[in-house]
């Protein structure tokens, strides 16, 4: 069955620091792979998608995400954070044996300090 | 920048009772979503639904619920007879297309559903 692990509940990063936030997958063929940010109180915001094609994916707000295929892996990623990116983070993967649904991981809590 | 809208943002009702969750999609979407979060639990994929009929859902989705587009702009969720575990967020999207093309879903801002 199709899985995505988000391995860490919270990452803690000062201010102007690269970021990364981690996510590993499980599927049968090739994986379609999203990221979301959720702020409080506010619905999943798409950030960027992988499908096919060059393995670093740029998306909003100066994200980008590279896709790993021998790691199953499509960890997040930012050179320089801003605490504005403090927010709850969503890695998902669209179900291979499915049109439609994305399987989700747990979330990660990235909080950005001054 | 086109959105989704949900509505309420707020449900609280009792055990039994009867809810519907509205959403307007993004207007030249064609296939639509809804799915839960539980608090502190992962986003579950309930029900998406294509040219008005259910294209695929979850063993979540149970005859207690029901999915309907009543006319070209609100899409609803219906919970027949609320249970004290069906309290969650409950979040709508709606993307472009589906099955061809895997077009970002967009989501709504959520209906937090309270059932006492």
């Amino acid at each position: 069955a199709q899985s995505v692990a988000q391995p860490e509940d919270q990452v803690n990063v000062a201010e102007g620091n690269p970021l990364t936030v981690k996510c590993t997958y499980s599927v049968s063929g090739n994986p379609y792979l999203f990221w979301y940010v959720q702020y409080p109180n506010r619905g999943l915001q798409f950030l960027l998608k992988y499908i096919t094609g060059d393995n670093l994916v740029k998306g909003s707000y100066g994200f980008e995400a590279e896709f790993n295929k021998s790691q199953t892996s499509f960890h997040l990623k930012k050179p320089s954070a801003l605490v504005s990116d403090s927010a709850l983070y969503f890695c998902a993967v669209r179900d291979i044996g499915s049109n439609y649904q994305l399987i989700w991981g747990a979330g990660t809590k990235l909080i950005i300090k001054p | 920048e086109p959105e989704v809208t949900q509505t309420p943002s707020h449900q609280v009702t009792q055990m039994g009772q009867e809810v519907i969750l509205r959403c307007v999609p993004i207007s030249n979407h064609l296939y639509f979503y809804w799915y839960r979060q539980i608090l502190g639990q992962k986003v579950e994929f309930l029900v998406s639904f294509y040219n008005n009929e259910i294209s695929e859902k979850s063993e979540i989705f149970d005859d207690q619920f029901s999915v309907e587009r009543p006319d070209g702009s609100n899409f609803t969720l219906k919970i027949r007879s609320t249970k004290l575990e069906d309290s969650a967020m409950y979040f709508c999207a709606s993307s472009e297309a589906g099955a061809a093309t895997p077009y970002e879903q967009y989501f709504g801002p959520g209906t937090r559903l309270t059932v006492t």
